[in-house]
């Protein structure tokens, strides 16, 4: 069964430096990635997706990840964080064999400081 | 706003009445999908449909939860005898074909 680990519940950055959320994945085939982001009492925003092809992937909001196979990994970087960035991130594992339904890590709070 | 509507947002219902929530995808989109959030958890896969046809449901816990998603109107997400455990945000998403999912705000679920 595919598995999706966050190792960090929480984080706090200050305001303008960089931010590195992780994410390992356990699956057999190659899957399809996806991080979202979920503010308070809201939806989940998809930020980006890695189906296929290069392996650093640009999002929305100047986030960026980048797809490592030999380590199973999925991190989520982001080069100055913004205090409208704090929110919980959550990784996210698809695949096509799975009908598409995708499985969760726990997320990551992300705290941001002036 | 042409993305996914999820209603109520929030519900209250004592142990034992039945809950309803409604979907409404994203204009075009004939996939829907179906989680659930505890508190200070990810979300959990429940459900996932097409148009009159239930594709997945290995999620879904196998008493007093079903979903449907008719030809026409929204999609639904029925818990009937709700119990305390059933508190919860439940999200839908959908999507065209099978590429990336977009969800809705949810519906929060508290049991008296």
């Amino acid at each position: 069964a595919q598995s999706v680990t966050q190792p960090d519940i929480h984080i706090t950055v200050s305001e303008g430096a960089s931010l590195e959320l992780r994410c390992n994945y356990s699956y057999g085939a190659t899957p399809y990635l996806f991080w979202y982001v979920q503010s308070p009492g809201q939806g989940l925003q998809l930020l980006l997706k890695y189906f296929s092809g290069d392996t650093l992937v640009q999002g929305i909001k100047g986030f960026e990840a980048d797809f490592k196979r030999s380590q199973s990994s999925f991190n989520l970087r982001k080069p100055s964080v913004h205090w409208s960035d704090a929110a919980e991130y959550f990784c996210a594992v698809g695949t096509k064999a799975a009908g598409n339904k995708l499985t969760f890590g726990g997320g990551t709070r992300v705290l941001v400081k002036p | 706003n042409a993305g996914v509507m999820q209603n109520p947002r929030h519900l209250v219902r004592r142990r034992g009445q039945e809950a309803r929530l409604r979907c409404s995808p994203m204009k075009g989109h004939s996939h829907v999908y179906w989680y659930r959030q505890l508190p200070e958890e990810g979300l959990k896969f429940m459900v996932y449909l097409q148009k009159e046809n239930i594709i997945d449901e290995s999620g879904m816990p196998k008493e007093r939860f079903s979903a449907e998603f008719p030809k026409e109107g929204p999609s639904i997400l029925r818990i009937q005898q709700v119990v305390r455990g059933d508190s919860a945000a439940y999200f839908c998403a959908s999507s065209l074909d099978q590429g990336p999912q977009h969800f809705g705000d949810g519906t929060r679920l508290s049991i008296l």
